[in-house]
């Protein structure tokens, strides 16, 4: 089993709609969480950091549950800027980082 | 924000030949910097960790002799393919740790290499 897993999608949505990505992680101990996305042949970005409150970006709102060891990223009102590949990172407290496979998503006119 | 760049952008060499890629971080100081590979259509793969002043520590897997890493800065990395073939073609991206309690990554833009 990953340490990190994601649903590879595609994810293929018009605009407008709202979609979400689910991110699960296998190691109890882990501290920090993050959203980036990647676009076709560059580098990933930050997105987002997840907070355990979870926290809102505009359209972008991430949450975090400790207790099913999963984070999500729901984005409302897609553009078609938004396509992309959204990469789940998960930190231990050790400072080693796991990315997700990524989650690729294709906003349509 | 964190501005982290990467030496060349795109790289296209012959086999046996070595290729030198240089990551900086420009506006913080990063004692730990990352080595990733992609290759299409697939997802990062952790190469090396690299901390300042000392040896990288290498993921299971990947050849330390052949992808040589110098920290020799708080603010450079560089990676050495060493002897290139064309399965060493891919996509190499580097990212700097920012520190503090949630240590955020920050990618360089990544370093294309093509060994012919």
């Amino acid at each position: 089993r990953k340490e990190v897993e994601q649903d590879p999608g595609p994810f293929n949505v018009p605009e407008g709609a709202t979609v979400a990505f689910n991110c699960t992680y296998s190691n109890s101990a882990s501290q920090s969480f993050f959203w980036y996305r990647q676009d076709c042949r560059k580098e990933p970005k930050l997105l987002m950091s997840v907070y355990s409150s979870g926290n809102e970006d505009g359209r972008f709102t991430a949450q975090l549950n400790r207790a099913s060891q999963y984070i999500s990223l729901l984005i409302r009102d897609s553009k078609l800027s938004d396509s992309a590949t959204y990469l789940c990172v998960v930190n231990t407290n050790a400072g080693k980082s796991t990315f997700g496979d990524g989650t690729t998503l294709t906003v349509k006119p | 924000g964190a501005v982290v760049s990467q030496h060349p952008s795109r790289v296209i060499c012959k086999s046996g030949t070595s290729v030198k890629i240089e990551c900086r971080s420009l506006d913080f100081q990063a004692t730990t910097m990352f080595w990733y590979r992609q290759f299409p259509k697939q997802s990062l793969m952790l190469m090396a960790t690299s901390n300042e002043g000392s040896k990288a520590t290498y993921e299971q897997g990947v050849e330390k002799d052949k992808f040589l890493i110098n920290h020799a800065s708080l603010t450079l990395s560089t990676l050495t393919v060493t002897s290139a073939h064309p399965e060493d073609s891919s996509f190499y991206i580097c990212s700097a740790e920012t520190g503090g309690t949630r240590d955020t990554q920050y990618f360089g833009p990544g370093t294309r290499l093509t060994v012919l």
